[in-house]
């Protein structure tokens, strides 16, 4: 059974880092892209970035390009998003996500964590 | 502004049969596949198509997709009250390099 439990979400002042990841299991880790995709509160989904399954290629959202970073650790079966320069419109729930095919979209979801941007 | 076009919103009575509609563009739907998701309020997206009319195995053949050209649908009949939830379309798209989606349709199930 695939399973993607994400961590890190908090509350952080404009301007601040943050660091989520995402630990998958389930599945053949380093075989598949992984995408992080949020949702900001009442809003529809967004798509953040993406990682190939051997890391060797990432790409991102313009909203956050330059401020975000996403790695994998293959040993680790642990996918990651670092968060710098946070604004207030970077509020949301961030859902790991398993690609079904090449960079996506999506067969399996995590189940979000909470990132909340506040001044 | 979703890059990907849904209405904002369906409704139809249980039993019946409702359409939701996904318009695109050739650098998205028009080349790449649709795929469709359900989320209930307060969880994760769910897959519910994929590959432009494929079923993930547990999900009822109550729903269906399809495409053609830059468009996209997912039908749903027999309707049932725990389909009310949000419908989110999804694709791959060439020029932006990355997932786009559509705005979400909110279905209620009169």
């Amino acid at each position: 059974e695939v399973q993607l439990l994400e961590s890190g979400g908090d509350s952080v002042q404009p301007g601040g880092s943050l660091r989520l990841s995402c630990t998958a299991s389930g599945f053949i880790f380093n075989a598949y892209a992984m995408s992080w995709v949020r949702q900001a509160p009442g809003k529809g989904l967004e798509w953040v970035s993406v990682i190939s399954g051997s890391g060797g290629s990432t790409k991102y959202a313009a909203s956050v390009k330059g401020r975000f970073t996403i790695s994998r650790d293959n040993s680790k079966n642990i996918l990651n998003l670092q968060m710098n320069s946070l604004r207030a419109e970077d509020t949301a729930v961030y859902y790991c996500a398993k690609a079904e095919y090449g960079f996506g979209p999506f067969d399996y979801w995590g189940q979000g964590t909470l990132v909340t941007v506040y001044s | 502004q979703s890059v990907l076009t849904q209405s904002p919103s369906a409704s139809e009575t249980p039993g019946q049969r409702v359409t939701i509609s996904c318009s695109g563009s050739t650098s998205n739907i028009g080349s790449n596949f649709v795929y469709w998701y359900q989320q209930l309020p307060g969880t994760a997206p769910k897959l519910l198509i994929y590959r432009n009319n494929q079923r993930p195995s547990g999900v009822p053949d109550r729903f269906s997709g399809s495409k053609s050209g830059t468009s996209a649908s997912l039908a749903i009949s027999g309707l049932r009250p725990e389909d009310e939830a949000d419908y989110y379309c999804a694709a791959w798209d060439d020029s932006l390099s990355g997932v786009v989606f559509g705005g979400g349709t909110i279905l209620t199930v009169l």
